[in-house]
Protein backbone atom coordinates (compact mmCIF):
# COMPACT_ATOMS: atom_id res chain seq x y z
CA UNK A 1 0.00 0.00 0.00
CA UNK A 2 0.99 3.13 -0.84
CA UNK A 3 1.16 5.67 2.15
CA UNK A 4 3.23 7.88 4.37
CA UNK A 5 3.25 8.21 8.38
CA UNK A 6 4.71 9.96 10.54
CA UNK A 7 6.13 9.13 13.70
CA UNK A 8 8.28 11.55 16.69
CA UNK A 9 6.07 13.44 17.86
CA UNK A 10 5.02 14.70 21.48
CA UNK A 11 5.54 16.77 24.50
CA UNK A 12 8.41 18.86 24.75
CA UNK A 13 9.51 21.78 26.65
CA UNK A 14 10.15 25.18 25.34
CA UNK A 15 14.13 25.31 23.71
CA UNK A 16 13.84 21.61 23.18
CA UNK A 17 14.87 19.57 20.01
CA UNK A 18 12.33 16.97 18.38
CA UNK A 19 13.32 14.67 15.53
CA UNK A 20 10.10 13.84 13.53
CA UNK A 21 10.21 10.73 11.41
CA UNK A 22 8.15 9.77 8.29
CA UNK A 23 7.93 6.54 6.76
CA UNK A 24 7.35 5.91 2.58
CA UNK A 25 5.84 2.71 2.01
CA UNK A 26 4.76 1.37 -1.46
CA UNK A 27 6.76 3.77 -3.48
CA UNK A 28 10.35 5.58 -3.03
CA UNK A 29 10.85 8.37 -1.92
CA UNK A 30 14.10 9.34 -3.01
CA UNK A 31 12.18 9.69 -6.45
CA UNK A 32 10.06 12.35 -5.08
CA UNK A 33 10.53 15.76 -3.33
CA UNK A 34 9.11 15.32 -0.30
CA UNK A 35 7.90 18.23 2.34
CA UNK A 36 7.33 19.22 5.90
CA UNK A 37 3.33 21.11 6.55
CA UNK A 38 2.64 21.51 10.03
CA UNK A 39 -0.91 22.94 11.11
CA UNK A 40 -1.58 24.70 15.00
CA UNK A 41 -4.73 23.86 16.52
CA UNK A 42 -7.73 25.64 15.10
CA UNK A 43 -5.27 27.02 12.00
CA UNK A 44 -4.47 26.78 8.24
CA UNK A 45 -1.69 24.71 6.71
CA UNK A 46 1.64 26.10 6.57
CA UNK A 47 4.54 24.68 4.83
CA UNK A 48 7.91 24.13 6.81
CA UNK A 49 10.36 22.50 4.27
CA UNK A 50 10.95 20.56 1.22
CA UNK A 51 14.10 18.44 -0.08
CA UNK A 52 14.22 17.45 -3.32
CA UNK A 53 15.57 14.31 -5.25
CA UNK A 54 19.08 15.60 -5.57
CA UNK A 55 19.27 16.68 -2.07
CA UNK A 56 18.70 20.27 -2.57
CA UNK A 57 16.61 21.77 0.71
CA UNK A 58 14.30 25.00 0.92
CA UNK A 59 12.82 26.34 4.44
CA UNK A 60 10.39 28.43 5.39
CA UNK A 61 11.42 31.65 7.17
CA UNK A 62 9.34 31.11 9.99
CA UNK A 63 11.32 28.65 11.18
CA UNK A 64 14.94 29.06 8.98
CA UNK A 65 17.90 28.37 10.95
CA UNK A 66 16.28 25.96 13.77
CA UNK A 67 15.25 23.04 11.50
CA UNK A 68 16.88 20.56 9.15
CA UNK A 69 15.23 18.04 6.62
CA UNK A 70 16.93 15.14 5.35
CA UNK A 71 16.30 11.88 4.03
CA UNK A 72 17.59 8.32 4.82
CA UNK A 73 17.34 6.29 1.10
CA UNK A 74 18.17 2.99 2.58
CA UNK A 75 15.08 3.26 5.02
CA UNK A 76 12.66 4.97 2.83
CA UNK A 77 12.50 7.74 5.42
CA UNK A 78 12.16 11.68 5.87
CA UNK A 79 12.80 13.50 8.79
CA UNK A 80 12.15 16.72 9.99
CA UNK A 81 14.91 17.93 12.95
CA UNK A 82 13.30 21.12 14.84
CA UNK A 83 15.52 22.86 17.52
CA UNK A 84 14.95 25.58 19.80
CA UNK A 85 11.40 24.87 19.95
CA UNK A 86 8.87 27.33 21.11
CA UNK A 87 5.18 27.27 21.75
CA UNK A 88 4.33 28.43 18.66
CA UNK A 89 6.06 25.26 16.87
CA UNK A 90 2.55 23.35 18.58
CA UNK A 91 1.31 21.75 15.73
CA UNK A 92 0.44 18.58 13.83
CA UNK A 93 3.22 18.07 11.58
CA UNK A 94 2.38 16.10 8.11
CA UNK A 95 4.49 14.94 5.72
CA UNK A 96 3.78 15.04 2.25
CA UNK A 97 4.65 13.19 -0.96
CA UNK A 98 5.32 15.83 -4.16
CA UNK A 99 3.52 15.52 -7.76
CA UNK A 100 5.69 13.33 -9.97
CA UNK A 101 7.99 15.76 -11.63
CA UNK A 102 6.81 18.06 -14.20
CA UNK A 103 3.02 18.13 -12.51
CA UNK A 104 4.05 21.40 -10.84
CA UNK A 105 4.44 22.06 -7.13
CA UNK A 106 1.69 20.14 -5.21
CA UNK A 107 1.68 17.09 -2.77
CA UNK A 108 -0.68 13.88 -3.52
CA UNK A 109 -0.02 12.04 -0.68
CA UNK A 110 0.04 13.40 3.10
CA UNK A 111 0.58 11.25 6.21
CA UNK A 112 -1.68 11.26 9.21
CA UNK A 113 0.41 13.84 11.34
CA UNK A 114 2.16 13.48 13.86
CA UNK A 115 1.16 16.26 16.92
CA UNK A 116 4.08 17.95 18.62
CA UNK A 117 3.14 19.84 22.01
CA UNK A 118 5.16 22.50 23.48
CA UNK A 119 4.80 23.12 26.92
CA UNK A 120 6.10 23.29 30.74
CA UNK B 1 5.18 33.51 -2.24
CA UNK B 2 2.87 36.58 -1.26
CA UNK B 3 -0.65 35.55 0.97
CA UNK B 4 -3.18 33.45 -0.61
CA UNK B 5 -6.21 34.93 0.08
CA UNK B 6 -9.49 32.88 0.45
CA UNK B 7 -12.68 33.71 2.19
CA UNK B 8 -13.20 32.00 5.55
CA UNK B 9 -16.96 30.31 5.10
CA UNK B 10 -19.17 29.23 2.65
CA UNK B 11 -22.54 28.09 2.68
CA UNK B 12 -24.04 25.95 0.01
CA UNK B 13 -27.48 23.77 -0.46
CA UNK B 14 -27.07 20.10 -1.50
CA UNK B 15 -26.83 19.92 -4.97
CA UNK B 16 -26.25 23.15 -5.87
CA UNK B 17 -22.92 25.21 -6.65
CA UNK B 18 -20.00 26.05 -4.22
CA UNK B 19 -17.18 28.19 -5.54
CA UNK B 20 -14.35 28.87 -3.44
CA UNK B 21 -12.01 31.79 -4.55
CA UNK B 22 -8.41 32.29 -3.79
CA UNK B 23 -6.37 35.37 -4.94
CA UNK B 24 -2.63 36.81 -5.24
CA UNK B 25 -0.98 38.88 -7.63
CA UNK B 26 1.32 35.88 -7.94
CA UNK B 27 -1.59 33.54 -9.06
CA UNK B 28 -0.94 35.45 -12.64
CA UNK B 29 1.84 33.49 -13.58
CA UNK B 30 2.35 30.33 -10.87
CA UNK B 31 -0.01 27.34 -10.67
CA UNK B 32 -2.71 26.82 -7.93
CA UNK B 33 -3.44 23.20 -6.03
CA UNK B 34 -6.76 22.89 -4.43
CA UNK B 35 -6.93 20.32 -1.16
CA UNK B 36 -9.56 19.17 0.58
CA UNK B 37 -9.75 18.56 4.66
CA UNK B 38 -12.31 16.73 6.52
CA UNK B 39 -12.32 17.79 10.22
CA UNK B 40 -9.54 14.79 11.80
CA UNK B 41 -7.96 14.15 8.61
CA UNK B 42 -5.14 14.83 6.71
CA UNK B 43 -5.28 17.11 3.31
CA UNK B 44 -6.34 15.49 0.09
CA UNK B 45 -5.44 17.23 -2.72
CA UNK B 46 -8.25 17.67 -5.13
CA UNK B 47 -6.77 20.05 -8.49
CA UNK B 48 -3.39 20.31 -9.39
CA UNK B 49 -1.84 22.82 -11.78
CA UNK B 50 -5.06 25.17 -11.65
CA UNK B 51 -7.26 22.47 -13.10
CA UNK B 52 -5.59 19.26 -13.83
CA UNK B 53 -7.66 16.34 -11.26
CA UNK B 54 -6.05 13.30 -9.88
CA UNK B 55 -7.29 10.15 -10.82
CA UNK B 56 -9.83 9.62 -8.23
CA UNK B 57 -11.26 12.99 -7.43
CA UNK B 58 -14.94 12.95 -8.35
CA UNK B 59 -15.36 15.26 -11.73
CA UNK B 60 -17.76 17.06 -9.47
CA UNK B 61 -14.48 19.09 -8.19
CA UNK B 62 -12.79 21.44 -10.99
CA UNK B 63 -10.59 24.31 -10.95
CA UNK B 64 -10.10 27.19 -12.86
CA UNK B 65 -8.14 30.20 -13.40
CA UNK B 66 -7.90 33.93 -14.08
CA UNK B 67 -5.59 36.41 -13.90
CA UNK B 68 -4.98 36.46 -10.50
CA UNK B 69 -7.27 34.50 -9.05
CA UNK B 70 -8.33 31.03 -9.04
CA UNK B 71 -11.48 29.08 -8.20
CA UNK B 72 -12.68 25.78 -7.02
CA UNK B 73 -16.05 24.43 -8.38
CA UNK B 74 -17.73 21.93 -7.08
CA UNK B 75 -20.89 21.43 -8.71
CA UNK B 76 -23.78 19.13 -7.01
CA UNK B 77 -22.74 19.65 -3.48
CA UNK B 78 -22.71 16.75 -1.73
CA UNK B 79 -22.99 16.06 2.21
CA UNK B 80 -19.80 14.55 2.25
CA UNK B 81 -17.83 17.94 0.86
CA UNK B 82 -18.32 19.70 3.48
CA UNK B 83 -14.94 20.13 5.11
CA UNK B 84 -12.14 22.91 5.03
CA UNK B 85 -10.63 23.73 1.61
CA UNK B 86 -6.79 25.28 0.74
CA UNK B 87 -5.38 26.39 -2.00
CA UNK B 88 -0.97 26.35 -2.52
CA UNK B 89 1.25 27.73 -4.76
CA UNK B 90 4.55 27.89 -5.22
CA UNK B 91 7.34 29.62 -6.74
CA UNK B 92 8.85 28.83 -10.21
CA UNK B 93 11.58 27.58 -8.53
CA UNK B 94 10.17 25.62 -6.02
CA UNK B 95 11.65 27.05 -3.37
CA UNK B 96 9.04 28.82 -1.43
CA UNK B 97 5.34 27.04 -0.78
CA UNK B 98 2.18 29.05 0.67
CA UNK B 99 -1.12 28.09 1.88
CA UNK B 100 -4.14 29.84 1.44
CA UNK B 101 -5.90 31.08 4.51
CA UNK B 102 -8.60 28.19 4.49
CA UNK B 103 -12.14 28.48 3.52
CA UNK B 104 -14.53 26.31 5.63
CA UNK B 105 -17.70 25.04 3.29
CA UNK B 106 -21.00 24.02 5.22
CA UNK B 107 -23.54 21.99 3.55
CA UNK B 108 -27.32 23.26 4.20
Amino acid sequence: EVQLVESGGGLIQPGGSLRLSCEASGFSASDNYMSWVRQAPGKGLEWVSIIYSGGTTYDADSVKGRITISRDNSKNRLFLQINNLGTDDTAVYYCARGLPYGSGYGFDLWGPGTVVSVSS
Amino acid sequence: SSELTQPPSLSVSQGQSARITCSADTLANQYTYWYQQRPGQAPRLLIYKDSERPSGIPERFSGSSSGTTVTLTISGVEAEDEADYYCQSADNSGSSFVFGTGTTVTVL
